[in-house]
């Protein structure tokens, strides 16, 4: 079945360290997206990427870093520069930018620090 | 600069009623979309509903209809004969040209259906 995978489902980071989160869509679409979300709150953007290796900041991109060398993957590295990472991370990929494209999403991956 | 306003925190409903989630938007862009996502306690966000600016007729999907008054910048959510499965946090969203077309997150409303 087409769809968005993220992994881990949950992760761990000591303090200092760099981790990576993976988001790989078999969709065929050529956008995607990494949000953030804090409890009780909406979603906030980090980076999304509209072709292969092009990628832009989003509103909360600071401590954050994405690469972008094959369409189907986008992985999210959450840098020991990010002092507030705990939170629950959700990848999404559209066909398209546009304002009429809807956004589809994995299940989220969850960062906690140790 | 875009901005979705939901401003129900939390609601509850009996199961097989109707209920309307609000969601009122500012733009100044003439073409933009509004989209509905659902999040189930599990995380996921699931993709409801659908609503140009230029469509004349209100989008259904289902047991999802959208109430779309664009004079008044609404764009609220209808569920018909809720189930308890539709428990969960419900998402306004909107993408417009000229904000890059990124979508812009309200901040959710928690639906709770009573059996």
């Amino acid at each position: 079945d087409g769809g968005i995978t993220q992994s881990p489902k949950y992760l761990f980071r000591k303090e200092g360290q760099n981790v990576t989160l993976s988001c790989e869509q078999n969709l065929n679409h050529d956008a995607m997206y990494w949000y953030r979300q804090d409890p009780g709150q909406g979603l906030r953007l980090i980076y999304y990427s509209q072709i292969v290796n092009d990628f832009q900041k989003g509103d909360i991109a600071e401590g954050y870093s994405v690469s972008r060398e094959k369409k189907e993957s986008f992985p999210l590295t959450v840098t020991s520069a990010q002092k507030n990472p705990t939170a629950f991370y959700l990848c999404a990929s559209s066909l398209r930018t546009g304002p009429n494209q809807p956004q589809h999403f994995g299940d989220g991956t969850r960062l906690s620090i140790l | 600069a875009q901005k979705i306003t939901q401003t129900q925190p939390g609601m509850f409903v009996q199961e097989k009623e109707a209920v309307t989630l609000d969601c009122t938007y500012d733009t100044s862009d003439q073409s933009y979309g509004l989209f509905w996502y659902k999040q189930p306690s599990s995380g996921e966000m699931i993709f409801l509903i659908y609503q140009g600016s230029y469509d004349e007729q209100n989008a259904t999907e289902g047991r999802y209809s959208l109430n779309f008054q664009k004079a008044r910048k609404s764009a609220n959510l209808v569920i018909s004969a809720s189930q308890l499965g539709d428990s969960a946090m419900y998402f306004c969203a909107m993408a417009s040209n000229n904000a890059g077309n990124m979508l812009t997150f309200g901040g959710g409303t928690r639906l709770m259906v009573k059996p």
